[in-house]
């Protein structure tokens, strides 16, 4: 199974954005790179998701590279409500998802 | 409003109790799934139905039995649970298990479990 890497914690300013790293480098052609989010007691929510292309939404953009072995996920402009914990998570097509321990990303007034 | 409702949200019980924890969706999905959050613990996948039929169970004890009346009511009951079985327990959802890749999992918020 290909595996993600993430930093374990990582803190951000108000209103800047924010780049969140991930690596993958066994990921393989069809694999579908995905991103939930955990905000305090609450369950994981669906950021955005791609494949081969870069894809954006009103929640995030995802930047995907060209070997496709990283990935990021940029949050325009970060707000307060935007602390939480970041999963990146491959889909290989085996009808789950399967949760790291992600990035908690800490967000200064 | 995340489409997908658990109750209750917090539960404490003793370890001779039996409870039940519910889940409802409220979007038509097809496929639906429980998942174990402990204290700085990845989420674990316990259990994933699909069309009501029970089609992955992660070696979990039988102190935890899953029922799925309709395509739209999960459950979890509960019986003779350890304090080492305190942890968020979460359900979610999808289209359906092949949909997954390309519409993702749709999660409640969880129902906070202490057992005493």
């Amino acid at each position: 199974d290909a595996k993600t890497t993430q930093p374990n914690s990582m803190e951000s300013n108000e209103e800047e954005p924010v780049h969140l790293p991930c690596n993958h480098s066994t990921i393989s052609g069809t694999d579908y790179i995905h991103w939930y989010r955990q905000l305090p007691s609450q369950g994981p929510e669906y950021v955005i998701h791609g494949l081969t292309s870069n894809v954006n939404n009103r929640m995030a953009s995802l930047a995907i590279a060209e070997d496709r072995k990283s990935s990021t996920l940029i949050l325009h402009r970060a707000t307060l409500r935007d602390a939480a914990v970041y999963y990146c998570i491959l889909y290989f097509g085996n009808e789950k998802l399967t949760f790291g321990t992600g990035t908690r990303l800490t967000i200064i007034p | 409003e995340t489409g997908v409702t658990q109750t209750p949200r917090h539960l404490v019980m003793g370890m001779t109790n039996k409870k039940s924890l519910k889940c409802e969706q409220h979007l038509g999905h097809n496929a639906m799934y429980w998942y174990k959050q402990s204290a700085k613990k990845p989420l674990e996948l316990m259990f994933v139905y699909s069309l009501e039929e029970r089609v992955e169970n992660n070696s979990v004890p039988s102190r935890f039995s899953p029922e799925c009346p309709n395509s739209s009511h999960l459950f979890l009951h509960l019986h003779t649970l350890q304090p080492e079985d305190s942890a968020l327990y979460l359900c979610a959802s999808s289209q359906d298990r092949q949909a997954l890749g390309w519409m993702g999992l749709f999660f409640g918020s969880g129902t906070q479990l202490s057992v005493l």
